[in-house]
């Protein structure tokens, strides 16, 4: 079964600053997809950024952006000049086909003004 | 395009009691799913729809869960019996396209905060 490991419960950044979280997972699969979610408190998950297994090239959406590596099984989330409002919960989810997503345990970020 | 919808947004429930959740999925979405969500926690599937067509199961779905999406449109998740142990964060998804072309999206609803006492 596929697994998607965080290791970092929680993280913390200075405004404008730049934050890195991690993710791992496990699968012996060879064609599947990536994503960060985003839980603001009492708000629903959003979807943050996507990766097709089968592309070599990082995925960027404006100030978020990953690093895919797929041999190591590690996708990290890369967010630039943090702001306010990106404290949220984040999560890092598995994706096989059209099937269930497989999500982390999560990485509460905080931002400090 | 409203979103996906979910009733109620809060329930408490004793225990025993027997409680029903509904989601609204995106017009013309085809596939629904259903996760759960404890507190601290990342979403754990439950079970998903495709149509009206339930194609998976969790094995968390104990046989007093029970879950319908009648004509392919909204879906229901009924809890029997409640336990403490069930009191979580029910979220639903929708989705509108399937494989192969790869490029769905889940859109996630607020979510039914279920309390058991």
């Amino acid at each position: 079964a596929q697994t998607v490991t965080q290791s970092q419960p929680e993280m913390s950044v200075q405004e404008a600053e730049t934050v890195t979280l991690s993710c791992t997972y496990d699968t012996s699969e060879s064609d599947y997809y990536l994503f960060w979610y985003k839980q603001p408190p009492s708000r629903q998950m959003i979807l943050v950024i996507r990766q097709e297994a089968y592309k070599q090239q990082n995925a960027t959406e404006n100030r978020f952006s990953v690093n895919f590596q797929k041999a190591a099984k590690s996708f990290s989330l890369k967010i630039s000049d943090s702001q306010l409002g990106d404290a949220a919960m984040y999560f890092c989810a598995y994706r096989q086909g059209a099937q269930k997503l497989v999500f982390g345990q999560g990485t509460r970020l905080t931002i400090n003004p | 395009d409203t979103g996906v919808s979910q009733n109620p947004r809060h329930k408490i429930t004793k225990r025993g009691q027997n409680v029903t959740f509904r989601c609204d999925p995106i017009s013309e979405h085809n596939r629904l799913y259903w996760y759960r969500q404890t507190l601290g926690q990342g979403p754990e599937f439950l079970t998903y729809f495709q149509n009206e067509a339930q194609l998976e199961k969790s094995r968390l779905l104990s046989d007093r869960f029970s879950a319908e999406r009648p004509k392919g449109s909204f879906s229901t998740l009924e809890i029997q019996r409640t336990e403490q142990g069930d009191s979580a964060m029910y979220l639903c998804a929708s989705t509108d396209r399937g494989w192969p072309s790869g490029k769905d999206e889940q859109y996630f609803g607020p979510g039914t905060r279920l309390t058991v006492t």
